[in-house]
């Protein structure tokens, strides 16, 4: 079965900085580009980053471009997001999800069930 | 950026009945849309892809439709469990976007 699992959210300042991580089991890892996805609370659904199966390629929306960085370790089958100079706009679940093949930039199936990120003094 | 719009934002039906919900995009994203449902503290969950095609294990009473800018997911007779947020999302081009939703509820 295949399994993404969310770990590292947390209460965060402004200005601070926080790593998520996404443990993925039942699959070839290196075989499947992956992302991050984020809801604000009540809100909708945004795009934050993807990598590829190699993590060759990095993409980033550019609301968190220079301030996120994604990145893979596929010996330990664990997706990373390191975030830096949060701010309040940062506050949402972060959502892990694989995309169909290597590359980047399909449709995201399947989905972790989230890590709260809450960004406060 | 593509911007997707969905309607109507919230959609009030009984059990049994049709509902057909709307996608539309800034522009062609030819046929590389997906639609996922999402229910109260839940994650997301891919129903459909590239316009049409049924992802593995969803129901036949889902289904897509459309092409270029205009797109359908149609639920041919909710069942109590389709009663959720419903969203679109394009990849044709970066950035990867999603629409705002529209909401399933029990009429």
């Amino acid at each position: 079965e295949v399994q993404l699992l969310e770990s590292g959210g947390d209460l965060v300042q402004p200005g601070g900085s926080l790593r998520l991580s996404c443990a993925a089991s039942g699959f070839t890892f290196s075989n499947y580009a992956m992302s991050w996805v984020r809801q604000a609370p009540g809100k909708g659904l945004e795009w934050v980053t993807s990598i590829s199966g190699s993590a060759d390629a990095t993409y980033y929306a550019d609301s968190v471009r220079g301030r996120f960085t994604i990145s893979r370790d596929n010996s330990k089958n664990t997706l990373s997001l390191q975030l830096n100079s949060l701010s309040a706009d940062d506050t949402a679940v972060y959502y892990c999800a694989r995309h169909p093949g290597i590359i980047a930039g399909k449709w995201f199936d399947p989905w972790g069930q989230g890590t709260l990120v809450t960004v406060s003094s | 950026e593509i911007v997707l719009t969905q309607s109507p934002a919230t959609l009030s039906l009984s059990p049994g009945e049709r509902a057909t919900l709307s996608c539309r995009a800034s522009q062609s994203v030819s046929s590389y849309l997906a639609w996922y449902q999402q229910k109260p503290g839940q994650a997301p969950r891919l129903l459909i892809y590239e316009a049409s095609n049924r992802a593995s294990g969803i129901p036949a009473r889902f289904s897509g439709s459309g092409s270029g800018t205009d797109f359908t997911l149609t639920i041919s007779s909710l069942e109590p469990e389709d009663f959720a947020v419903y969203y679109c999302q394009q990849r044709s081009l970066w950035p990867l976007t999603f629409g705002g939703g529209t909401k399933v509820d029990i009429k």
